[in-house]
This record gives C-alpha cells, sequence and structure tokens, in this order.
C-alpha cells in the first residue's frame, strides 16, 4: 500500500521569505505525485503534479517541486512567499498498479501560515 | 464554467437522521469520489465511482451510502449508522483513465449534528 507523510503539520513564515513544505512517500511501484491547496472553507485546487520526465515541476502561483525518487521525496517550494499564500497545503500520490486507478493517497496537509 | 457543485455548503443533521449530500459536476468526467476531512486528518476516502450504475468502498464507507444513476452526479447518504458524522465532506471528479488524471474538487458540504 502506498502512504504519504507531509513532515511539518504547521509552518509559520514572514512574507517574503523562502518556504519548503517536505513530503515523503512510500509505495512499491512507480507513482504519480501531486501538490493540493486549500484555503479556508474552500475545496483543493491543483497546485502542480509530477508524471514523468524534468524532476523539477513548476506550478501555479510561483511554486514548484522537486520530485526525487531515491530519497522518495517530493517537497514543495516557493521562494518568496506572500500573505494570500496562506493555506493548508496537501501532498498526494497515486500509483501505476492495475487495480489502484483512480485513487490518491493524500498526506494530512501542512498548514502554511504567513506573517506581515 | 466548467466545474463541481456541491450543496449544501452547511447541512445539519439530527440523532436517527439519514442525510443526503448533492454533488453535481459538468466536467464530462467518468470517475467520482467523495471524501471526509476532519482537522488534522488529512482527506479519507468514502467511496469512488469510475462508471454509471458501478461504485466501489473506499477506505471508511461504514455508515454511508451513495448511487451513481447518472454521470454527472454522485449523492452521498449519511445514514443513521454513521455515529460520528461531524465532518467537512469533499466531492471531487478525474477525467480519462489512469491514476495520472488529477482530482477537480467541489468546494464541499459542512455537516453538523444538532
Amino acid at each position: 500500500a502506498q502512504s504519504v507523510t507531509q513532515l511539518d503539520s504547521q509552518v509559520p513564515v514572514f512574507e517574503e521569505a523562502p518556504v519548503e513544505l517536505r513530503c515523503n512517500y512510500s509505495s512499491s511501484v512507480s507513482v504519480y505525485l501531486f501538490w493540493y491547496v486549500q484555503y479556508p472553507n474552500q475545496g483543493l485546487q491543483l497546485l502542480l503534479k509530477y508524471l514523468s520526465g524534468s524532476t523539477l515541476v513548476k506550478g501555479i502561483n510561483g511554486f514548484e517541486a522537486e520530485f526525487n525518487k531515491s530519497q522518495t521525496s517530493f517537497h514543495l517550494r516557493k521562494p518568496s512567499v506572500h500573505i494570500s499564500d496562506t493555506a493548508e497545503y496537501f501532498c498526494a500520490v497515486s500509483d501505476l498498479r492495475g487495480g489502484s486507478n483512480y485513487k490518491l493517497t493524500f498526506g494530512k496537509g501542512t498548514l502554511l501560515t504567513v506573517n506581515p | 464554467d466548467g466545474g463541481i457543485t456541491q450543496s449544501p455548503k452547511y447541512l445539519f443533521r439530527k440523532e436517527g437522521q439519514n442525510v443526503t449530500l448533492s454533488c453535481e459536476q459538468n466536467l464530462n468526467h467518468d470517475a467520482m469520489y467523495w471524501y471526509r476531512q476532519d482537522p488534522g486528518q488529512g482527506l479519507r476516502l468514502i467511496y469512488y465511482s469510475q462508471i454509471v450504475n458501478d461504485f466501489q468502498k473506499g477506505d471508511i464507507a461504514e455508515g454511508y451510502s451513495v448511487s451513481r444513476e447518472k454521470k454527472e452526479s454522485f449523492p452521498l447518504t449519511v445514514t443513521s449508522a454513521q455515529k460520528n458524522p461531524t465532518a467537512f465532506y469533499l466531492c471531487a471528479s478525474s477525467g480519462g483513465t489512469g491514476s495520472s488524471q488529477p482530482q477537480h474538487f467541489g468546494d464541499g458540504t459542512r455537516l453538523s449534528i444538532l
């Protein structure tokens, strides 16, 4: 079975500082990886995804993530955050095994709080 | 604009009562999902459907039921057997086949007990 660990439940940062939200996964087969963002009382919005190819993936709102197969990690980064980036961020994984198509496994989320 | 509509936004349930949460999508997606979100728990899969008239249990299906009579609709019923129903419920859909397709989410329904 696959699993996702988001190493920090909360990350406070100051505006314009860089940020990294950490995600590690466990799976016995190749995976697809996703980062979603959730603003208060809303659904989840896709930030970026890794399917194949370049290990550095760029997403919306200036975020990027790097897939590291040897470390089974998919950390999310932004060089300079804004107040509006305050939200909860979820890492998710799906694998390529037959029979588990369509199912995503989510981490427990990281609450990013950007302070002025 | 295409998207997923969940209604109502807020719902209250009395003891012993069944309630139904609505989810409609106009994205022409084949697959639809229901998740439950509790603080600090992430999202847990309740049920999913890959095609009309077919659905499978997720990780926490006990106390819930679903139907998929139309491609665009996937209602979730929270039955009286669900003893702790207070949570934020999210509906999602994905298109095409295979696990590379990202899921698109509605804005959720918050269910509380009266």
